[in-house]
């Protein structure tokens, strides 16, 4: 069965701080995996995409990682702002356009 | 140049209604997708229109429907509203000649069912 499991489910971080997100998945045949931040209310907007021979994919403070071989992905925020309080879905593509959303990590930063 | 355009952004219906939302793609997009996304979920993939054709759908049922223009503008129709259809409809467009799988979100319309 194809799945996008996100952890942790929300996160509380102070200003200033980093944090990582995770994303596992088994999609298959794996085509692509993307990162988007989505604001509350609003539609997701796209962070970073990598596909299989790519490992590592930086967006200004965001840096995302994936391991093809364990089918794991993390998405790094370094020195977080309010601002980037937002959810942060994983989204993975396999092959034939089949798309599977994550649940989404819900981030709050605190001051 | 605008990004995708939903409208309306919000809208409140009776159980049993009909609802239309529409979507205008991203300049030199040619393929819209819709997704309905509950409270605190991700977004749940509904169906997808390529050259005004349903190229491929998810689970959802009949009561739901679309369709693409030949101008790529999308329209989704939900039929015999049930209160559980309240949630944000997102609507995406893709096709970008640099990298055709790359979808850009509109804002989405806010569904409530009454």
């Amino acid at each position: 069965k194809n799945q996008v499991e996100q952890s942790p489910q929300s996160l509380i971080i102070l200003e200033g701080k980093n944090c990582t997100l995770q994303c596992n998945y088994t999609v298959s045949p794996f085509s692509n995996l993307r990162w988007y931040k989505q604001d509350t209310g609003r539609g997701p907007v796209s962070l970073t995409i990598m596909t299989f021979s790519e490992n590592t994919k930086s967006n200004g403070r965001y840096t995302a990682t994936l391991d093809a071989d364990t089918k794991q992905s993390s998405l790094h925020i370094t020195a977080s702002q309010l601002s980037d309080s937002a959810s942060y879905i994983c989204v993975v593509s396999g092959r034939g356009f089949k798309t599977i959303f994550g649940a989404g990590t819900r981030l709050f930063v605190k001051a | 140049d605008a990004g995708v355009t939903q409208s309306p952004t919000h809208l409140i219906k009776t159980r049993g209604q009909q609802v239309t939302l529409r979507c205008s793609p991203k300049s030199g997009h040619d393929t819209v997708s819709w997704y309905q996304q509950a409270l605190g979920q991700g977004p749940q993939f509904i169906f997808q229109y390529y050259e005004e054709e349903e190229r491929q759908r998810g689970n959802f049922p009949d009561r739901f429907s679309g369709h693409q223009f030949p101008n790529y503008s999308s329209e989704l129709n939900v039929n015999a509203l049930l209160l559980g259809d309240s949630a944000l409809y997102l609507c995406a467009s893709s096709g970008d000649r640099v990298d055709r799988r790359a979808n850009t979100f509109g804002s989405g319309t806010r569904l409530t069912v009454v």
